[in-house]
C-alpha cells in the first residue's frame, strides 16, 4: 500500500447524516492534512493536524490522529449537499518535510 | 492575492504536438509543485521546486516531460511530443514551508491529446 490510503473509496449518505472517512499511512509523519476537491476544481486545504496532536476541530469538521496506529479520520457532521466532493488525506513525512504525499481520495456523495 | 494562476484552462491538441502549461504561484511562496490527475492513477506528483531549483523530478513520467522555473513567479511544464495517454488534468500548487507545507492549488489545466 502507498503512504496515504483513504477508506472507503466512495461513500453515499443522506443529507444531515455524519460522514466519516479514514486515512492510513506507513511512515512517521510531521503532520497530516485533509483536502477537499470539488468536481473540476483544484484541491482546497481543510485542516492540518500535527503529529503531537490527537484531535482538531474546524466548524463541522473533526479530525483525529492516532500515530500508534498510523491512522487519521475525518468526520463531517450534519452533512450538506455542498459537501459532495472528493476528500484527500496528505502526509508530510518526518524526515522529508518539504513535500506532501496525497492519497487517492474518498468520493463523498450527499443524497438529498 | 489572486491565488495560484494556471493557463490555459483547457488545451486540446493532436498527438505529436508540443504542449506548454503555465503556472504563476502565490507571491512569496518558496515551493512549487506540478501534479497530474487521472481517474486511473489519481493525483501524481510530477516535480517540485524550492526557490526555483528542481528538487525532486522522480515523478516525471518520461523524457518527453520537462519543467522549468526561470523565476519565483513563473513555471512551465512542457510535453514534447504529446501522446494521447498524456490526457489528464495538470495542477500547479505552491506552498510556504513555514506554513507546514499547506498547499494552495491552481484551477488546473485540462489537457486532451487526440
Amino acid at each position: 500500500s502507498q503512504q496515504g490510503e483513504e477508506d472507503p473509496q466512495a461513500l453515499s449518505i443522506q443529507e444531515g447524516e455524519n460522514a466519516t472517512m479514514n486515512c492510513s499511512y506507513k511512515t512517521s509523519i510531521n503532520n497530516l492534512q485533509w483536502y477537499r476537491q470539488n468536481s473540476g476544481r483544484g484541491l482546497v486545504h481543510l485542516i492540518l493536524i500535527r503529529s503531537n496532536e490527537r484531535e482538531k476541530h474546524s466548524g463541522r469538521l473533526r479530525v483525529t490522529l492516532d500515530t500508534s496506529k498510523k491512522s487519521s479520520s475525518l468526520l463531517i457532521t450534519a452533512s450538506r449537499a455542498a459537501d459532495t466532493a472528493s476528500y484527500f488525506c496528505a502526509t508530510v513525512l518526518m524526515n522529508r518535510d518539504d513535500k506532501i504525499i496525497f492519497g487517492k481520495g474518498t468520493r463523498l456523495h450527499i443524497l438529498p | 492575492d489572486a491565488g495560484v494562476i494556471q493557463s490555459p484552462r483547457h488545451e486540446v491538441t493532436e498527438m505529436g504536438q508540443e504542449v506548454t502549461l503555465r503556472c504563476k504561484p502565490i507571491s512569496g511562496h518558496d515551493y512549487l509543485f506540478w501534479y497530474r490527475q487521472t481517474m486511473m492513477r489519481g493525483l501524481e506528483l510530477l516535480i517540485y521546486f524550492n526557490n526555483n531549483v528542481p528538487i525532486d523530478d522522480s515523478g516525471m513520467p518520461e523524457d518527453r516531460f520537462s519543467a522549468k522555473m526561470p523565476n519565483a513567479s513563473f513555471s512551465t511544464l512542457k510535453i514534447q511530443p504529446s501522446e494521447p495517454r498524456d490526457s489528464a488534468v495538470y495542477f500547479c500548487a505552491s506552498s510556504l514551508r513555514t506554513l507546514n507545507n499547506e498547499q494552495f492549488f491552481g484551477p488546473g489545466t485540462r489537457l486532451t491529446v487526440l
